[in-house]
């Protein structure tokens, strides 16, 4: 079963801020983000590990809840070059030994 | 340099044709993979292979058969189209072992249509 990510989509302007959840209903031992371009392929954003770790990419970071079993990836102040669709991978036992990705947010920033 | 590649870009072709699409990466990873993201951008696994061996084989229609002739590279042929067969398909690698644990980078994705 495929995590489940919130909101579908979400409409900002520049500058604003917005975050972007990821939960799943099996334990997991890891989370990956991913932003994907129209037309172009998913490029990798970021990896969390169980244990809670916090991570930043210039204005971008993401948390990992793993009692919850939720990620939530924020970015602030965002940019033109933040729009596209985020997508949550997630991995664990239960997963087996592949990355599930849930359906994806797509995020639009406008000027 | 790219670092995954996949030929071709755009597949254009027929119902009940037999095709091949070809991913290399000059990443030096052990662990290749196929994804299909379909028309909802839903992006699922077919298959993983780990130098040269099969390693992951979700419950894929046995006309899609991957091949790896070594681990720098992994083509995926498919016989007999369809028409639920038209998708992008996304080739993958990473770093062994596990695929949850390091990132994986994608090709530029083979957009096919079946008519």
């Amino acid at each position: 079963q495929q995590p489940v990510q919130s909101p579908q989509a979400v409409i900002l302007r520049e500058g604003e801020d917005a975050v972007i959840n990821c939960s799943s209903s099996k334990a997991l031992y890891s989370v990956h983000w991913y932003r994907q371009k129209h037309g172009e392929a998913p490029v990798f954003l970021m990896i969390l590990l169980k244990g809670g770790e916090q991570k930043g990419h210039d204005k971008i970071s993401a948390s990992f809840n793993e009692k919850k079993q939720q990620s939530s990836l924020y970015l602030t102040a965002s940019q033109l070059s933040y729009s596209g669709t985020y997508f949550c991978g997630t991995a664990g036992m239960e997963y087996g030994n592949k990355l599930v990705f849930g359906a994806g947010t797509i995020l639009r920033v406008k000027s | 340099d790219t670092a995954v590649s996949q030929t071709p870009k755009y597949l254009v072709t027929q119902m009940g044709n037999d095709k091949s699409i070809k991913c290399e990466q000059n990443l030096g990873h052990d662990t290749m993979y196929w994804y299909k993201q379909d028309s909802k951008k839903f992006l699922k696994i077919m298959f993983s292979y780990n130098n040269k061996e099969l390693i992951i084989n979700e419950t894929v229609p046995n006309r899609f058969s991957p091949k790896s002739p070594d681990k720098a590279h992994l083509n995926l042929h498919i016989n007999s189209l369809e028409l639920g067969d038209s998708a992008v398909y996304f080739c993958a690698s990473s770093q062994a072992p596990g695929a949850g644990v390091v990132e994986q980078y994608f090709g530029p994705g083979t957009r096919l249509t079946v008519t």
